[in-house]
């Protein structure tokens, strides 16, 4: 299929460490985030979400760290595994909204 | 259907002619998006549906862009005239409700202008 981020940020990590994606948001008024996994070929997936009104959510193996004093959204991967390698977006929704805005993205590579 | 199915999954088209992407939604998800990938960037908003109503259509890019949810369920993006800068994976998502939740998104149809 077709390559998604050609010319993205990219994290590389080794198979079984813990990887760190960040993005930095711009709306004070942004008030839903979310995480997005896009394997190529495919439609962005929904990995986890977070509402203004926490700091911090945990899923499976997944983490979603929100620190709206400096607008940063931080999605942890623990014992990162290659089927994680994708791009991942950030996302957010302003004011109630239904519109998700979406950030650059970022490539992650898992060494096996 | 268990997804959100778009098709075709590919399609060219030469400068001038007009295209129509068709996207089935999961069904009596009430929201329906469209949006514009271009290669290497995030994707972006075209425009929103709550059943047939088009809510939102501040995204879709030039007057050549229309979509329709006729019925509720089934959604096609037009396009007219078709230009090189339209060449793009458009993505199509639906969601339960009308509150903020995470989308699920279709494949995508990658359309190629040429």
């Amino acid at each position: 299929g077709e390559s998604v981020g050609l010319h993205l940020p990219t994290l590389s990590v080794q198979e079984g460490d813990n990887s760190i994606i960040n993005c930095a948001y711009s709306n004070s008024a942004s008030d839903y985030f979310i995480w997005y996994k896009q394997e190529s070929g495919k439609g962005p997936q929904f990995i986890i979400d977070i509402r203004s009104n926490m700091d911090k959510r945990q899923g499976q193996r997944v983490t979603v760290l929100l620190n709206k004093t400096v607008k940063h959204l931080s999605l942890q991967i623990a014992a990162t595994q290659p089927g994680d390698s994708a791009v991942y977006f950030c996302a957010e929704n302003i004011n109630r909204g239904f519109k998700t805005i979406f950030g650059a993205g970022t490539r992650l590579f898992v060494k096996a | 259907g268990a997804g959100v199915s778009q098709s075709p999954r590919y399609k060219v088209a030469k400068r001038g002619q007009d295209v129509a992407l068709r996207c089935d939604p999961i069904s009596g998800h009430v929201s329906l998006f469209w949006y514009q990938q271009a290669l290497g960037q995030g994707p972006e908003f075209l425009t929103y549906f709550q059943n047939e109503a088009q809510l939102d259509k501040s995204g879709l890019p030039s007057d050549r862009f229309f979509a329709e949810r006729p019925e509720g369920s089934v959604s096609t993006l037009k396009i007219q005239r078709t230009q090189q800068e339209d060449s793009a994976v458009y993505l199509c998502a639906s969601s339960p409700g009308t509150g903020n939740y995470g989308y699920t998104f279709g494949s995508g149809t990658r359309l190629t202008v040429v």
